[in-house]
C-alpha cells in the first residue's frame, strides 16, 4: 500500500497521560499536514509542514500539541496531559509540490482517540 | 480567513434519484474545491475536484460546478445508487493550500 499511513489506528488514554501518533506519507510527498475530526463535523486544519519546516500552525493547535517532521519523511503528532475534549480521530494528509491553484491532498485512514 | 458552510446536513435520495449537495465559500480569492467521500470509520477520499478557471467538470456519474460570482459550488450525483451513501465533504483553499477548510459534511443515504 503507497498510501498515507497513520499509527496506532485506535488509542484509549486516561486524562492527563501523552499520546504520540505517526504519519508516513506518500513517499514523493513533500508536504504534510495534520487534521482534527470529531464526530458530524469535517476535518479541521491543525499543522502543516513543507519537507521538514513546519510552516503553519491553526490556533486550535494548543500548547500541550507538538508536531515535528525531522527528516522532511514521517511525522508524529504528541499531546501531552491529554483531557477529554481531545477524544478525535487525527488525520494526517500529504501532497505533492505546488501545482499552483491548489493541491490534491490525500488522507491516512485516521488515528482515533478516547480519553477517559 | 476562509469559512465554508455546506447544506443539506442530511439527504436521504431514492435508489436511481440525483442528489445535489452545495457549498458556499467566503475567500474570493479561494481557487480550488474538493470533494471528499468519507464512509463510516474510513479515510476521507477524494472523489472530484475543481479549479477556478472552469466552471464545471464531470466524471461519470458525478459532476461539479462552480460559481465564482456567488461563491459557491455544487456537487451533483445522477443515477445514485446503495454504494454512494457516505457523508460527503466540501472543501476550498488558495493556491497552496497550506489551511484547507472544509464543510460539516453532508449524510447522503441511497435507499434501495
Amino acid at each position: 500500500d503507497t498510501g498515507v499511513s497513520q499509527d496506532p489506528r485506535h488509542k484509549i488514554t486516561k486524562r492527563g497521560q501523552n499520546v504520540t501518533f505517526r504519519c508516513d506519507p506518500i513517499s514523493e510527498h513533500n508536504r504534510l499536514y495534520w487534521y482534527r475530526q470529531t464526530l458530524g463535523q469535517g476535518p479541521e486544519f491543525l499543522t502543516y509542514f513543507q519537507n521538514e519546516a513546519q510552516l503553519e500552525k491553526s490556533r486550535l493547535l494548543s500548547d500541550r500539541f507538538s508536531a515535528e517532521r525531522p527528516k522532511g519523511s514521517f511525522s508524529t503528532l504528541e499531546i501531552q496531559r491529554t483531557e477529554q475534549g481531545d477524544s478525535a480521530m487525527y488525520l494526517c494528509a500529504s501532497s505533492p509540490r505546488g501545482q499552483g491553484s491548489g493541491n490534491t491532498i490525500y488522507f491516512g485512514e485516521g488515528s482515533w482517540l478516547t480519553v477517559v | 480567513g476562509e469559512n465554508v458552510e455546506q447544506h443539506p446536513s442530511t439527504l436521504s435520495v431514492q435508489e436511481g434519484d440525483s442528489a445535489v449537495i452545495k457549498c458556499t465559500y467566503s475567500d474570493s480569492a479561494s481557487n480550488y474545491f474538493p470533494w471528499y467521500k468519507q464512509e463510516l470509520g474510513k479515510r476521507p477520499q477524494l472523489i472530484i475536484d475543481i479549479r477556478s478557471n472552469v466552471g464545471e467538470k464531470k466524471d461519470q456519474r458525478i459532476a461539479v460546478t462552480l460559481n465564482k460570482t456567488a461563491k459557491h459550488f455544487s456537487l451533483h450525483i445522477t443515477e445514485t445508487q446503495p454504494e454512494d451513501s457516505a457523508v460527503y465533504f466540501c472543501a476550498a483553499s488558495r493556491a497552496g493550500n497550506n489551511d484547507m477548510r472544509f464543510g460539516a459534511g453532508t449524510r447522503l443515504t441511497v435507499k434501495p
